[in-house]
């Protein structure tokens, strides 16, 4: 049974940096062919995609994102980390973390998600 | 603003048919495979269709995905109050090397 599992601090203060770890199992990040992606949904609002990690270490970034965000794996503990820099109110959002295993950036599984609020 | 774009809302009635439409570009949609994702009230968002009409396992054959050019369309045939959701639209960008999503659909069965 492939399950990913979020984890990190409820609530950062601006400015701060904030750390995710997306724990797998059911698969392995190091398996060829397997992608993790994460997530963000502000409250009320739309899906928007942050940063992919691949099994052969290639990574992709949101344009938008990209001097903020830092993903990576650790294959020996079968997780993922994303690092997003200076964090401010308006990262107040569940994020999510998601499986991708066909190459066609389809997310089969994901995660249930974890919510940070940013505040002072 | 999102780089697909999709209808804000939809509604019909209970075992009537909606479709719900996501527009992109030659970048996205023309050239990559679309999914779609069903999003229950506070739940992590569920993968409903991959490559363009695929349904994985255990999704009922109630929902259909298209494709034609740089667009997208997801269908729902025999409506149920357990449809009632935000639906998105998803792919690969080949321009941003990035997935994009659409803005979300929320779906009101009457």
């Amino acid at each position: 049974q492939v399950t990913l599992k979020e984890s990190g601090p409820a609530r950062v203060k601006p400015t701060q940096t904030l750390t995710l770890t997306c724990s797998l199992s059911g698969f392995s990040i190091g398996t060829t062919g397997m992608r993790v992606s994460w997530i963000r949904q502000p409250p009320g609002k739309a899906l928007e995609w942050l940063a992919r990690i691949d099994w052969d270490d290639d990574k992709f970034y949101s344009a938008s994102l990209r001097t903020r965000l830092t993903i990576s794996k650790d294959t020996s503990k079968n997780q993922v980390v994303l690092k997003m820099t200076n964090m401010d109110p308006v990262d107040t959002a569940t994020y999510f973390c998601a499986r991708e295993s066909t190459g066609r950036s389809s997310l089969d599984s994901w995660g249930r998600g974890t919510l940070v609020t940013v505040s002072s | 603003q999102s780089v697909l774009t999709q209808p804000p809302s939809v509604s019909a009635a209970p075992g009537q048919k909606v479709t719900i439409s996501c527009s992109g570009s030659a970048s996205n949609i023309a050239k990559n495979y679309v999914s779609w994702y069903q999003q229950l009230p506070k739940t992590a968002p569920k993968l409903l269709i991959s490559d363009n009409d695929v349904r994985p396992s255990g999704i009922p054959d109630r929902f259909s995905g298209s494709k034609s050019g740089t667009s997208a369309t997801l269908g729902i045939t025999g409506l149920q109050a357990g449809d009632e959701a935000d639906y998105y639209c998803g792919t690969w960008d080949s321009s941003l090397s990035a997935v994009v999503f659409g803005g979300g659909t929320k779906l009101t069965v009457l």
